[in-house]
Parts: C-alpha cells; structure tokens; sequence
C-alpha cells in the first residue's frame, strides 16, 4: 500500500516560470492537504481539498497559487511566475476523513527558484 | 492562528525525561502529534480528541487538556531515535473541519 506519493523530490525554477508540485494521496484516502515549510520552521497552512472542491484556501495566497483536485488524477499546486520568496519544500498529506485521523505527509517537494 | 510550543529546543542525554508544551488560543477538538526528522517527511505519532485524554506511542505519551486549549507530549527514557522535530497540529471548531494549523516545532537532540 503506497504512502502518499509526492513529485517531482527536487525542482528547479527560473523567476517568472511555472512550477506544478504533484500529490497523489493515499488509496482510501479522500482528504488532502498542502502545507509550506521554510528552512527551520513550522509548517504552514495553504489549502485543504477534496475531490473536485476546495473546502479552505485561507493560506493560499492571493496570486500566482492555484490548487485543484480534480475526479481522476493527483492533486496539483500550481504557482505561476515564481519569485525567490517561493522556494521552500511544499508537502502534501492526506487523510481518509477530516480530522477523526491523522495526516500521512509525502515526502515533499523541495523548490528552489534561482 | 497558530499554536505555540515550547520550548523550541531541549537537549537530552540518552535514557533522560523531556516534555513539550503546545497551546492554542482557540478552543480544540483535536490535537495531532508528529515527529520530522532532518530532509524527512513528517511522521504522525498520535491525535488526542478528548479532554484529559491521554494516548501512548512506545515511551512516548501525550496529554489534552480541552478546557486549557493545552497538550503536553511526554518523552519517557529517551532513544538516539527520538531525536528530530515534533510538531502538534491543532484541530479548531473556529477552522474548517479537518484543517490543522501546526506549531513552529521543537527540535529534540539526545546524545549518547
């Protein structure tokens, strides 16, 4: 039973590209989560998502992120025109029902934006 | 808004006691506990949903105290193998169902 699958490990952007962090999440599980994490700190809450719903993208920010879930395929973090700021590793966790079980993390995606 | 744990590091010698505090603001429902090791993914050691509940995972245990909005994990004769960073992740009637919003972590050293 594969864990949650995360792709690509590593990935390297120029300011201004495009960079789309895959999740594909647990068999069974409906539930997933994105979360950022700067070198040497907590993780932060982006956007929580079932299939073909966003249910809270309050730590979205406002432009350039996007997030979908769609019926057949992984979930997909999307940033359009990335900027230093951006680079951090990006993990995914899913969860067979919302809060009665704990979070499985893949094991993230590591951005660097040169 | 976030919880707060405390203390952000502690240093231990193999065999030694430690706990770490986590405190929230909001009232809770329930509070996650997880280990992340250095380069690694996060790893859930247990979830705690009751006042006063408290749950096991090796030597490693964990209280909630509901109406103090407050959890402690409690690191008993401690392993090489604990050293990495545990995180709580609150769970907030005042969030969406299922949302959890983490500490900033305390990373846990034990030496031989």
């Amino acid at each position: 039973n594969a864990g949650v699958m995360q792709n690509p490990r590593h990935l390297v952007r120029r300011r201004g590209q495009e960079a789309r962090l895959r999740c594909s999440p647990m068999k069974g599980h409906s539930h997933v989560y994105w979360y950022r994490q700067l070198p040497e700190e907590g993780l932060k809450f982006m956007v929580y998502l079932q299939k073909e719903n966003i249910i809270d993208e309050s730590g979205m920010p406002k432009e350039r992120f996007s997030a979908e879930f769609p019926k057949e395929g992984p979930s997909i973090l999307r940033i359009q025109q990335v900027v230093r700021g951006d680079s951090a590793a990006y993990f995914c966790a899913s969860s067979p029902a919302a809060s009665v079980a704990g979070y499985t993390f893949g094991s993230g995606t590591r951005l660097t934006v040169v | 808004q976030q919880p707060v744990q405390s203390p952000q590091a502690v240093i231990l010698r193999e065999g030694e006691d430690a706990v770490i505090n986590c405190s929230s603001s909001k009232a809770l429902y329930s509070v996650h506990w997880y280990r992340q090791k250095h380069g690694e993914a996060p790893v859930f050691l247990m979830i705690l949903l009751k006042g006063g509940e408290q749950k096991g995972h090796e030597k490693i245990s964990a209280s909630f105290n509901e109406k103090k909005q407050q959890s402690s994990l409690y690191l008993t004769a401690s392993q090489l193998s604990y050293s990495g960073t545990y995180f709580c992740g609150t769970g907030a009637p005042a969030d969406s169902w299922g949302k959890l919003q983490f500490g900033a972590g305390t990373q846990v050293v034990v030496t031989p």
